[in-house]
Protein backbone atom coordinates (compact mmCIF):
# COMPACT_ATOMS: atom_id res chain seq x y z
CA UNK A 1 0.00 0.00 0.00
CA UNK A 2 1.04 3.41 -0.66
CA UNK A 3 2.00 5.60 2.38
CA UNK A 4 3.16 9.27 2.30
CA UNK A 5 5.08 10.31 4.95
CA UNK A 6 5.65 14.55 5.96
CA UNK A 7 7.95 14.94 8.89
CA UNK A 8 7.34 17.70 10.22
CA UNK A 9 4.15 19.07 11.53
CA UNK A 10 5.03 21.94 12.39
CA UNK A 11 7.57 24.77 10.51
CA UNK A 12 7.89 28.31 11.29
CA UNK A 13 10.05 31.07 9.15
CA UNK A 14 10.32 34.71 8.80
CA UNK A 15 9.22 36.56 5.80
CA UNK A 16 11.77 36.59 3.07
CA UNK A 17 13.44 33.29 4.50
CA UNK A 18 13.20 29.88 1.77
CA UNK A 19 11.25 27.60 3.00
CA UNK A 20 11.49 23.53 2.42
CA UNK A 21 8.47 21.72 3.22
CA UNK A 22 9.33 17.79 3.15
CA UNK A 23 7.51 15.08 1.77
CA UNK A 24 8.40 10.99 1.32
CA UNK A 25 6.09 8.38 0.06
CA UNK A 26 6.60 4.63 -0.42
CA UNK A 27 4.94 3.00 -3.62
CA UNK A 28 5.69 0.21 -6.13
CA UNK A 29 4.62 1.90 -9.08
CA UNK A 30 4.87 5.49 -10.62
CA UNK A 31 3.10 7.70 -8.18
CA UNK A 32 1.48 11.16 -9.35
CA UNK A 33 2.30 13.30 -6.62
CA UNK A 34 0.48 16.81 -5.70
CA UNK A 35 0.54 19.41 -3.03
CA UNK A 36 -2.40 20.64 -1.41
CA UNK A 37 -3.15 23.69 0.78
CA UNK A 38 -5.79 24.86 3.03
CA UNK A 39 -5.54 28.44 4.19
CA UNK A 40 -7.07 29.32 7.55
CA UNK A 41 -11.08 29.21 7.36
CA UNK A 42 -10.63 27.42 3.74
CA UNK A 43 -11.15 24.43 1.73
CA UNK A 44 -8.94 21.91 0.48
CA UNK A 45 -7.05 23.38 -2.52
CA UNK A 46 -4.54 22.22 -5.13
CA UNK A 47 -1.37 24.10 -5.17
CA UNK A 48 0.62 21.93 -7.77
CA UNK A 49 1.25 18.25 -9.30
CA UNK A 50 4.20 17.03 -10.44
CA UNK A 51 3.51 16.32 -13.98
CA UNK A 52 3.12 19.43 -15.33
CA UNK A 53 6.38 20.37 -13.23
CA UNK A 54 5.16 24.27 -12.72
CA UNK A 55 6.06 27.07 -10.25
CA UNK A 56 2.61 28.32 -8.62
CA UNK A 57 2.51 31.61 -6.00
CA UNK A 58 6.56 30.92 -6.05
CA UNK A 59 6.17 27.16 -5.05
CA UNK A 60 7.98 24.63 -6.95
CA UNK A 61 8.51 20.62 -5.93
CA UNK A 62 10.69 18.23 -7.45
CA UNK A 63 9.78 14.50 -7.78
CA UNK A 64 12.99 12.71 -7.07
CA UNK A 65 12.29 8.91 -7.57
CA UNK A 66 15.62 7.96 -6.16
CA UNK A 67 14.97 9.38 -2.92
CA UNK A 68 11.30 9.14 -3.25
CA UNK A 69 10.57 12.88 -2.15
CA UNK A 70 8.95 15.50 -3.67
CA UNK A 71 9.28 18.36 -1.24
CA UNK A 72 8.02 21.96 -2.06
CA UNK A 73 10.16 24.77 -1.90
CA UNK A 74 10.10 28.82 -1.86
CA UNK A 75 13.00 31.00 -1.96
CA UNK A 76 11.51 33.71 -0.25
CA UNK A 77 8.15 32.93 2.22
CA UNK A 78 5.34 35.79 2.20
CA UNK A 79 2.76 36.17 5.27
CA UNK A 80 0.38 35.06 3.30
CA UNK A 81 1.66 31.37 2.53
CA UNK A 82 0.32 30.76 6.14
CA UNK A 83 -1.47 27.80 5.86
CA UNK A 84 -1.46 24.24 5.89
CA UNK A 85 0.45 22.37 3.29
CA UNK A 86 -0.76 18.41 2.29
CA UNK A 87 1.33 16.36 -0.08
CA UNK A 88 -0.89 13.88 -1.70
CA UNK A 89 -0.01 10.68 -3.94
CA UNK A 90 -2.66 9.32 -6.53
CA UNK A 91 -1.72 6.27 -8.16
CA UNK A 92 -0.89 6.30 -11.74
CA UNK A 93 -3.82 5.41 -14.30
CA UNK A 94 -4.14 1.40 -14.71
CA UNK A 95 -2.99 1.22 -11.17
CA UNK A 96 -6.31 -0.44 -9.16
CA UNK A 97 -6.53 2.32 -6.68
CA UNK A 98 -7.05 5.08 -9.28
CA UNK A 99 -8.08 8.18 -8.46
CA UNK A 100 -7.65 7.87 -5.15
CA UNK A 101 -5.48 10.54 -2.84
CA UNK A 102 -3.50 9.58 0.18
CA UNK A 103 -2.34 12.42 2.23
CA UNK A 104 0.68 13.05 4.37
CA UNK A 105 -0.26 14.52 7.96
CA UNK A 106 0.25 17.90 6.92
CA UNK A 107 2.46 20.31 7.62
CA UNK A 108 1.61 23.95 9.36
CA UNK A 109 3.46 26.33 8.00
CA UNK A 110 3.84 29.94 9.56
CA UNK A 111 5.63 32.92 8.27
CA UNK A 112 6.43 35.53 10.88
CA UNK A 113 6.66 39.36 9.52
CA UNK B 1 -14.15 26.93 -11.78
CA UNK B 2 -15.32 23.55 -10.55
CA UNK B 3 -17.36 24.21 -7.46
CA UNK B 4 -17.80 21.46 -4.80
CA UNK B 5 -20.54 22.53 -2.13
CA UNK B 6 -21.26 20.75 1.24
CA UNK B 7 -25.03 21.23 3.07
CA UNK B 8 -24.64 21.32 5.90
CA UNK B 9 -21.69 23.39 7.00
CA UNK B 10 -22.44 22.00 11.16
CA UNK B 11 -25.05 20.33 12.63
CA UNK B 12 -24.85 18.85 16.02
CA UNK B 13 -27.14 15.96 16.92
CA UNK B 14 -28.00 13.68 19.62
CA UNK B 15 -26.36 9.94 20.08
CA UNK B 16 -28.40 8.01 18.61
CA UNK B 17 -29.73 10.34 15.84
CA UNK B 18 -28.97 9.72 11.83
CA UNK B 19 -27.36 12.28 9.95
CA UNK B 20 -27.09 13.00 6.73
CA UNK B 21 -24.56 15.45 4.57
CA UNK B 22 -24.55 16.13 1.44
CA UNK B 23 -22.33 16.70 -1.08
CA UNK B 24 -22.82 18.42 -4.34
CA UNK B 25 -20.81 19.18 -7.97
CA UNK B 26 -22.12 22.98 -8.59
CA UNK B 27 -21.18 23.47 -12.27
CA UNK B 28 -19.88 19.80 -13.37
CA UNK B 29 -20.83 16.16 -13.59
CA UNK B 30 -18.68 13.85 -10.99
CA UNK B 31 -18.93 10.06 -11.80
CA UNK B 32 -16.82 9.32 -8.86
CA UNK B 33 -17.36 11.29 -5.78
CA UNK B 34 -14.65 11.00 -2.05
CA UNK B 35 -15.41 11.16 1.22
CA UNK B 36 -12.80 11.91 3.78
CA UNK B 37 -12.62 12.43 7.41
CA UNK B 38 -10.38 15.07 8.91
CA UNK B 39 -9.76 15.31 13.24
CA UNK B 40 -8.19 19.16 14.45
CA UNK B 41 -5.42 19.58 12.35
CA UNK B 42 -4.35 16.25 11.34
CA UNK B 43 -4.62 14.94 7.85
CA UNK B 44 -7.49 13.66 5.81
CA UNK B 45 -8.36 9.63 5.84
CA UNK B 46 -10.06 8.50 3.06
CA UNK B 47 -13.16 6.62 4.16
CA UNK B 48 -14.97 5.83 0.92
CA UNK B 49 -15.59 6.12 -2.90
CA UNK B 50 -18.71 7.01 -4.32
CA UNK B 51 -19.19 5.90 -8.14
CA UNK B 52 -22.82 6.82 -9.15
CA UNK B 53 -25.18 4.02 -9.73
CA UNK B 54 -23.15 1.87 -8.26
CA UNK B 55 -22.32 0.98 -4.51
CA UNK B 56 -19.81 2.76 -2.98
CA UNK B 57 -16.34 1.08 -1.94
CA UNK B 58 -15.35 1.57 1.74
CA UNK B 59 -12.07 1.78 2.58
CA UNK B 60 -10.29 -0.89 4.98
CA UNK B 61 -11.81 -0.20 8.86
CA UNK B 62 -14.51 1.82 7.68
CA UNK B 63 -18.09 0.52 8.58
CA UNK B 64 -20.22 0.83 5.36
CA UNK B 65 -23.94 0.06 7.69
CA UNK B 66 -22.66 2.77 10.08
CA UNK B 67 -21.95 5.15 6.79
CA UNK B 68 -23.88 5.07 4.53
CA UNK B 69 -22.99 6.66 1.25
CA UNK B 70 -25.66 7.26 -2.43
CA UNK B 71 -24.38 8.72 -5.07
CA UNK B 72 -28.63 8.93 -6.20
CA UNK B 73 -27.20 11.82 -9.51
CA UNK B 74 -24.28 13.03 -11.37
CA UNK B 75 -24.27 15.60 -9.44
CA UNK B 76 -24.94 14.60 -5.42
CA UNK B 77 -23.35 12.18 -3.31
CA UNK B 78 -25.15 12.02 0.59
CA UNK B 79 -23.40 10.62 3.34
CA UNK B 80 -25.50 9.12 6.58
CA UNK B 81 -23.59 8.99 10.00
CA UNK B 82 -26.54 6.53 11.33
CA UNK B 83 -26.65 5.96 14.88
CA UNK B 84 -23.91 8.68 15.85
CA UNK B 85 -22.31 8.57 18.52
CA UNK B 86 -19.74 11.00 19.83
CA UNK B 87 -16.43 9.23 18.16
CA UNK B 88 -18.22 10.02 15.34
CA UNK B 89 -17.40 14.08 15.85
CA UNK B 90 -15.60 15.35 13.17
CA UNK B 91 -15.12 17.00 10.16
CA UNK B 92 -16.43 15.40 7.15
CA UNK B 93 -15.11 16.33 3.48
CA UNK B 94 -16.00 15.33 -0.04
CA UNK B 95 -14.34 15.79 -3.36
CA UNK B 96 -15.59 15.48 -6.61
CA UNK B 97 -13.22 14.58 -9.71
CA UNK B 98 -13.83 16.42 -12.50
CA UNK B 99 -13.34 13.80 -15.44
CA UNK B 100 -10.99 14.94 -18.01
CA UNK B 101 -6.81 15.23 -19.10
CA UNK B 102 -5.95 15.72 -15.01
CA UNK B 103 -8.52 14.17 -13.73
CA UNK B 104 -8.90 16.65 -10.84
CA UNK B 105 -10.06 16.36 -7.47
CA UNK B 106 -12.27 19.58 -6.11
CA UNK B 107 -13.08 20.00 -2.68
CA UNK B 108 -15.92 20.77 -0.34
CA UNK B 109 -15.57 23.12 2.63
CA UNK B 110 -16.81 20.73 4.94
CA UNK B 111 -19.05 19.49 7.19
CA UNK B 112 -18.49 19.49 11.08
CA UNK B 113 -20.34 17.19 13.23
CA UNK B 114 -20.69 17.21 16.61
CA UNK B 115 -22.64 14.44 18.18
CA UNK B 116 -23.97 15.22 21.65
Amino acid sequence: AQRVTQPEKLLSVFKGAPVELKCNYSYSGSPELFWYVQYSRQRLQLLLRHISRESIKGFTADLNKGETSFHLKKPFAQEEDSAMYYCALRVAAGGTSYGKLTFGQGTILTVHP
Amino acid sequence: GAVVSQHPSRVICKSGTSVKIECRSLDFQATTMFWYRQFPKQSLMLMATSNEGSKATYEQGVEKDKFLINHASLTLSTLTVTSAHPEDSSFYICSAVLAGVNNEQFFGPGTRLTVL
